[in-house]
Order: structure tokens, then C-alpha cells, then sequence
């Protein structure tokens, strides 16, 4: 079955645009969370939602939120871009919600934001 | 603070050769330890879960240990080949407020040369 989705894979922004990115999960899966990778921080969690609902949220200023739809697609939205929002944005999918040992997280190929 | 500390930061050896990666945390409470593997400019791929209560996890070449005592895991990839090339990430989670928190090392980056 196909595995996580992410769009757009590039994208570049400059300062103070806002982004949004898209991610569709595995097919049954309805826990969709985002992560920023960045080289020097490493993976840093921003939030989780399950069924529609923001369930768990890192700890990332307001310009950064998120949603998920009725289908258990989700978007991101980064708003007032600043040089330090470049990174590797990664989305993950899993059957059930939280990170309990039975529960397998996959993750998208993730979307490489720039911003100049 | 929990946190996930990787070692070395990066390795080079050469094709067919094994080696260990390490990792401590300090997360507690504990619920269980993951490992990934990630291709340059790809997404992690899970490679091994563990909990409290397993000491060893193989997923074929690669095997997992833990050592919830000393709060220590070690990912001993057998008989490496190119592809093993990547960075190699050990996640820990942990129960935090009702919910699960994810404490992510900064992995470790594993060159395999011919």
C-alpha cells in the first residue's frame, strides 16, 4: 500500500510569507504528527492530531499550526517565515494515536522548506 | 531534562565490517525505544521497537539491545554493505501528561566505504 505523502518535496520562501504543507497518511491510519529536522537540533516534535484533533503539541511558537481533515489528510501552516524555519518538515502516520510500542510510526519523505 | 545522546556522532568502515552504534537517555518514565534509519534526504524508517521488558530485537543484519537498568541501547549492524550507509536515529518515549512524548537523539552518521 502506498506509504506516507508529503507536498510540495522543495519549496523556497522568503522571509515573512507564510507556508503550507500538505500530508496524506497511510491508507486506515488516522494519527497524522509533523516534525522539523533540522542539522543541528536534530528532530524536534511539533504536534500530533487524531481524528481532527490536536492531541499533543511540541513546544514551537504560534506561527506554526496545523490541521486534519475528515479524511485524516493534514496540512501544516508556518506563518511569518524567518530565516531559522529552513528545515526538513516530516510528517508521520500510525494506526493509533501516541507512540505506545505496538504502535509502528512511518514517516513521509518530508518537504525541504528554504527560506531566503 | 530528557534526553537522548548518541555515540559516535559519525563512523566510516569499510564494507563488510560490523559495527555498534550507542545510545543513552535519560527519559523517565520509560515506555520503549525505537531506532530508525534515515537515507540522506529521505524520511525515517523505523527499524526495531523495544520496551522495558526486551533486551535484544533483530530486524535481519541489524540487532537492537537494551538495557533499561543503565538506561542504554546499542544498534550492532552485522557484515555491513553500501546501503547501510545513513544516519542511524534512537527515539525514546516516554508517558508525559496523559499523552506519549517522543525524545529524539540526533543520530549517529554511518559511512560505509568499498
Amino acid at each position: 500500500k502506498a506509504g506516507v505523502t508529503q507536498t510540495p518535496r522543495y519549496l523556497i520562501k522568503t522571509r515573512g510569507q507564510q507556508v503550507t504543507l500538505s500530508c496524506s497518511p497511510i491508507s486506515g491510519h488516522r494519527s497524522v504528527s509533523w516534525y522539523q529536522q533540522t542539522p543541528g537540533q536534530g528532530l524536534q516534535f511539533l504536534f500530533e492530531y487524531f481524528s481532527e484533533t490536536q492531541r499533543n503539541k511540541g513546544n514551537f511558537p504560534g506561527r506554526f499550526s496545523g490541521r486534519q481533515f475528515s479524511n485524516s489528510r493534514s496540512e501544516m501552516n508556518v506563518s511569518t517565515l524567518e530565516l531559522g524555519d529552513s528545515a526538513l518538515y516530516l510528517c508521520a502516520s500510525s494506526f493509533r494515536q501516541g507512540a505506545s510500542s505496538g504502535n509502528t510510526i512511518y514517516f513521509g519523505e518530508g518537504s525541504w522548506l528554504t527560506v531566503v | 531534562k530528557n534526553q537522548v545522546e548518541q555515540s559516535p556522532q559519525s563512523l566510516i568502515i569499510l564494507e563488510g565490517k560490523n559495527c555498534t552504534l550507542q545510545c543513552n537517555y535519560t527519559v523517565s518514565p520509560f515506555s520503549n525505544l525505537r531506532w530508525y534509519k534515515q537515507d540522506t534526504g529521505r524520511g525515517p524508517v523505523s527499524l526495531t521497537i523495544m520496551t522495558f521488558s526486551e533486551n535484544t530485537k533483530s530486524n535481519g543484519r541489524y540487532t537492537a539491545t537494551l538495557d533499561a537498568d543503565t538506561k542504554q541501547s546499542s544498534l550492532h549492524i552485522t557484515a555491513s554493505q553500501l546501503s547501510d550507509s545513513a544516519s542511524y536515529i534512537c527515539v525514546v518515549s516516554g508517558p508525559h501528561f496523559g499523552n506519549e512524548k517522543l525524545t529524539f537523539g540526533t543520530g549517529t552518521r554511518l559511512t560505509i566505504i568499498p
